[in-house]
């Protein structure tokens, strides 16, 4: 069935330093692709999202970039602070036929002082 | 303020006793959805509906069902519950309908931490 894999599953950086999570989707007929964020105890909220006729976005120390060949897409967070630690969810959906959307298993990212 | 509102937040209950879990949004959205999340597995779509009396399975929807009367509120429901539904419960809405393919964010609510005993 349609699946997205996420990795790494857990993740730490020294504050300052980039971290990147990878996603990878199985349905070639995806074709819109958010991240979202979580931290502790809250809910989910959209940080950046990007659409199949697009293969980067970026917003201030976020970016993301889809390759559509190889049905792959990443996070990218520079300069990372405290604040960054939370889990991060890949997901991927698609228009035709509903409006289902498969998330990743999330990644939580660990920002050290 | 725009929210997505579930209820109740924090529900213990025992096997087989019948429970609904209401969530409600004030953005007329079209499209609303549940989710459950489980350590290591993510956010997994229960049901999802597109618009009034629309509903349809997400990858797990075994043991639970969903109604949608009016456009603001999707309840879910456990007719018969069992210890493996025991998880933390998301509901959502967004903006998207079926003539804007993929566009809005999925905006959640607070979720809703269910213990079946």
């Amino acid at each position: 069935g349609e699946n997205v894999e996420q990795h790494p599953s857990t993740l730490s950086v020294q504050e300052g330093d980039s971290a990147v999570i990878k996603c990878t989707y199985s349905d070639s007929a995806s074709n819109y692709f958010p991240w979202y964020k979580q931290e502790l105890g809250k809910r989910p909220q959209l940080i950046i999202d990007i659409r199949s006729n697009v293969g980067e976005k970026k917003d201030q120390r976020i970016a993301v970039t889809l390759n559509k060949t190889a049905k792959h897409f990443s996070l990218h967070i520079t300069e990372t602070q405290p604040e960054d630690s939370a889990v991060y969810f890949c997901a991927a959906s698609k228009g035709t036929g509903g409006f289902k959307t498969i998330f990743g298993a999330g990644t939580r990212l660990f920002v050290k002082a | 303020e725009a929210q997505v509102t579930q209820n109740p937040r924090y529900l213990i209950t025992v096997t087989g006793k019948k429970l609904t879990v209401t969530c409600s949004q004030n953005m007329n959205h079209e499209y609303m959805s549940w989710y459950r999340q489980d350590p290591g597995l993510g956010l997994r779509q229960i049901y999802y509906s597109m618009n009034v009396e629309v509903t349809d399975k997400g990858d797990v929807p075994e043991g639970y069902k969903v109604s949608r009367k009016e456009k603001r509120n999707f309840p879910l429901i456990l007719e018969s519950p069992s210890p493996n539904q025991t998880s933390l419960y998301f509901c959502a809405s967004s903006p998207r309908t079926r003539w804007i393919a993929n566009t809005g964010e999925l905006f959640f609510g607070e979720g809703s931490r269910l213990t079946v005993l």
